[in-house]
């Protein structure tokens, strides 16, 4: 099992640009997360799924979206990138009290 | 509002018992799970408490009373590699503390 991976593990942007966040997980989780961590902080969620079809908001939605097509992959779409929009990525599966965590993309937005 | 409170740092030595405590205000609760995160890494899962009471497995115990909302990580026979950042998270709301850092010094 290769648990949650996720694709770009670096990437900057220039402001205004977009681009897509992969995540995928092959634990057959219904639940996934989007997290974004900003130094020396803890995790925000963006986005959260409880299954293929069904997406809601998290804390800090706002110049985000996502979809959630397959139980395996829940990509995040970044829009007109800000500099505010500067942080690590975390995707996650699983029950909601035990996260499993992918390795993370680093975003730099300038 | 609903938020978790943890201290920033904590410094212990190796071989020493540490806990990181978590406090937190919430609406509803649905259970606190505890994560270490190395610098620069993932977070990975250590423990989860529904009920009161203690949890254990192997060195990482972790502690939650419901009617004081408190909760606390235990973390036994420091090792060096257990310096990392400690993150507490309500389950409910999916909302994490701001982390601890723990150092472990020789």
């Amino acid at each position: 099992n290769a648990g949650v991976t996720q694709t770009p593990k670096f990437r900057i942007l220039k402001i205004g640009q977009s681009m897509t966040l992969q995540c995928t997980q092959d634990m057959n989780h219904n639940y996934m997360y989007w997290y974004r961590q900003d130094p020396g902080m803890g995790l925000k969620l963006i986005y959260y799924s409880v299954g293929a079809g069904i997406t809601d908001k998290g804390e800090v939605p706002n110049g985000y979206n996502v979809s959630r097509s397959t139980t395996e992959d829940f990509p995040l779409r970044l829009e007109l990138a800000a500099p505010s929009q500067t942080s690590v990525y975390f995707c996650a599966s699983g029950p909601s009290g035990e996260q499993y965590f992918g390795p993370g993309t680093r975003l730099t937005v300038t | 509002g609903q938020s978790l409170e943890q201290p920033s740092e904590v410094t212990a030595v190796e071989g020493a018992i540490v806990q990181i405590n978590c406090t937190y205000q919430t609406s509803g609760f649905y259970g606190l799970s505890w994560y270490q995160q190395h610098d620069g890494g993932a977070p990975t899962f250590l423990s989860y408490n529904a009920l009161d009471g203690l949890e254990e497995t192997g060195r990482f115990s972790s502690f939650l009373s419901r009617s004081d909302s408190y909760g606390y990580l235990l973390l036994q026979e420091l090792q060096m590699k257990d310096s990392a950042s400690y993150f507490c998270a309500y389950r409910g709301k999916l909302i994490f503390g701001q982390g601890t850092e723990l150092s472990v010094k020789p």
